[in-house]
């Protein structure tokens, strides 16, 4: 079971900004472990998109960005294109489950 | 080119025993820990086991004491061994490579192997 809770679904029009919101609690986010995302596009395994909070990978676009207060964090995608289509997951270490995983959004581009 | 590889998915009845594979290319395989998470189709992401490169192994309670984590560095392969399998276990199962410069966040994922538990 997911204890970090994303809503559901997201959407935009192109060129919007969007922002998926992950909330965990004072046993992971809070306890000051970092907050890592992940695209899933269909049919395909997950992609690193943002770790340790902040930090993009190499190749991943600047459109996305991440930021982490208190028990929670945020994905935020702005200038939405077609291909961000996808779902996304946020990630944290818990104190007591380890490794946890948040409940899943999907972005749709409208 | 970095890549992960699973291997060994199938269908296995209830009870049974399966033994994933996942082969590593590319990358110093010794130096990274590395990962299982499942994805029930069309549900969420699940974390299920790491192995750290001292062979320090860790667990998702519901699967401690039936999977069992291993890695072969002379191979660059890593396994799970899944015994007394459930319907529950059913999922894509994921191998996947902890960051160097964050080992919380998984860098480098394989494309998957289905496991079906049912009689």
């Amino acid at each position: 079971q997911s204890v970090l809770t994303q809503p559901p679904s997201v959407s935009g029009a192109p060129g919007q900004r969007v922002a998926i919101s992950c909330t965990g609690s004072s046993s992971n986010i809070g306890a000051g472990y970092d907050v890592h995302w992940y695209q899933q596009l269909p049919g395909t395994a997950p992609k690193l998109l943002i770790y340790g909070n902040i930090n993009r990978p190499s190749g991943v676009p600047a459109r996305f960005s991440g930021s982490k207060s208190g028990t929670s964090a945020s994905l935020a995608i702005t200038g939405l294109q077609a291909e961000d289509e996808a779902d996304y997951y946020c990630q944290s270490y818990d104190s007591s489950l380890s490794y946890v995983f948040g409940t899943g959004t999907k972005v749709t581009v409208l | 080119e970095v890549q992960l590889v699973e291997s060994g998915g199938g269908l296995v009845q209830p009870g049974g025993s399966l033994k994933l594979s996942c082969a590593a290319s590319g990358f110093i395989f010794s130096s990274y820990d590395m990962h299982w998470v499942r994805q029930p189709t069309g549900k969420g992401l699940e974390w299920v086991s790491a192995i750290g490169t001292a062979g320090d192994t860790y667990y998702l309670g519901s699967v401690k004491g039936r999977f069992t984590i291993s890695r072969e560095n002379a191979k660059k392969s890593w396994y799970l061994q899944m015994n007394s399998l459930r319907a529950g276990d059913t999922a894509v199962y994921y191998c996947a490579r902890a960051s160097l410069v964050n080992p919380f966040a998984l860098d480098i994922w394989g494309q998957g192997t289905m496991v079906i538990v049912s009689s």
